[in-house]
């Protein structure tokens, strides 16, 4: 299976600064053929399910804000908060998607400092 | 809109059984790869099961296989989860949820069901 791992396991960020969290997979998720990567983004508030924001690493879901962004390629990634917002306070989470099982890190969780 | 409402969980002593149950709307429901994926404190997200839109294709955790089985029925836009000999490491929220990509490829997950808690103990 591929491990994803994510840091840090929590993140506290000002109002109005830059979050970045990093995943890393255990192997690369680059599909050659479509030079695309088999990854995505998820946001969870307390007592909601997972929220997608990003798939195929960098493309941002219809109605998530232009401050989520994603990049990275191969095996590390990055999503980044460009200016922190108090709606943006939840558990981040990546999830390859390459192949079965897909699996998914472990959550990195985000507060205002 | 997109829904996914899940049904069948709650407290079940260890050895027993459950069926969880989702219903879609607001999509082709027969068009989409569906999956069942679960949440724990300590184990995070976890993908137990997953099933293609003929069912013709079915992936079980190493975790569970053998003892769960995932199926559906297109005709009426539900998803199943039958549970049997149950643990108490299957204490979880069950979700259901959908591929964002139609018919078979990979696909990351665009809608989740609100979750249904299966809690197994003596």
């Amino acid at each position: 299976d591929i491990v994803m791992t994510q840091s840090p396991d929590s993140l506290a960020v000002s109002l109005g600064e830059r979050a970045t969290i990093n995943c890393k997979s255990s192997q690369s998720i680059l599909y050659n053929s479509n030079n695309k990567n088999y990854l995505a983004w998820y946001q969870q508030k307390p007592g909601q399910p997972p929220r997608l924001l990003i798939s195929w690493a960098s493309s941002r879901e219809s109605g998530v804000p232009d401050r989520f962004g994603g990049s990275g390629s191969g095996t590390d990634f990055t999503l980044t908060i460009s200016s922190l917002q108090a709606d943006d306070v939840a558990v981040y989470f990546c999830h390859q998607y390459y192949t079965t099982p897909n699996t998914f890190g472990r959550g990195t969780k985000l507060e205002i400092k | 809109e997109v829904q996914l409402v899940e049904s069948g969980g709650g407290l079940v002593q260890p050895g027993g059984s459950l069926r969880l149950s989702c219903v879609g709307s607001g999509f082709t429901f027969k068009n989409f790869d569906m999956s069942w994926v679960r949440q724990t404190p300590g184990q995070g997200l976890e993908s137990v099961a997953d099933i293609s839109t003929t069912g013709d294709l079915i992936y079980h955790a190493d975790s569970v296989k053998g003892r769960f089985t995932i199926s559906r029925d297109n005709s009426k836009s539900t998803l199943y989860l039958q549970m049997n000999s149950l643990r108490g490491e299957d204490t979880a929220i069950y979700y259901c949820a959908k591929d964002r990509v139609v018919g078979p490829s990979p696909s990351p997950i665009d809608y989740w069901g609100q979750g249904t808690l299966v809690s197994v103990t003596s």
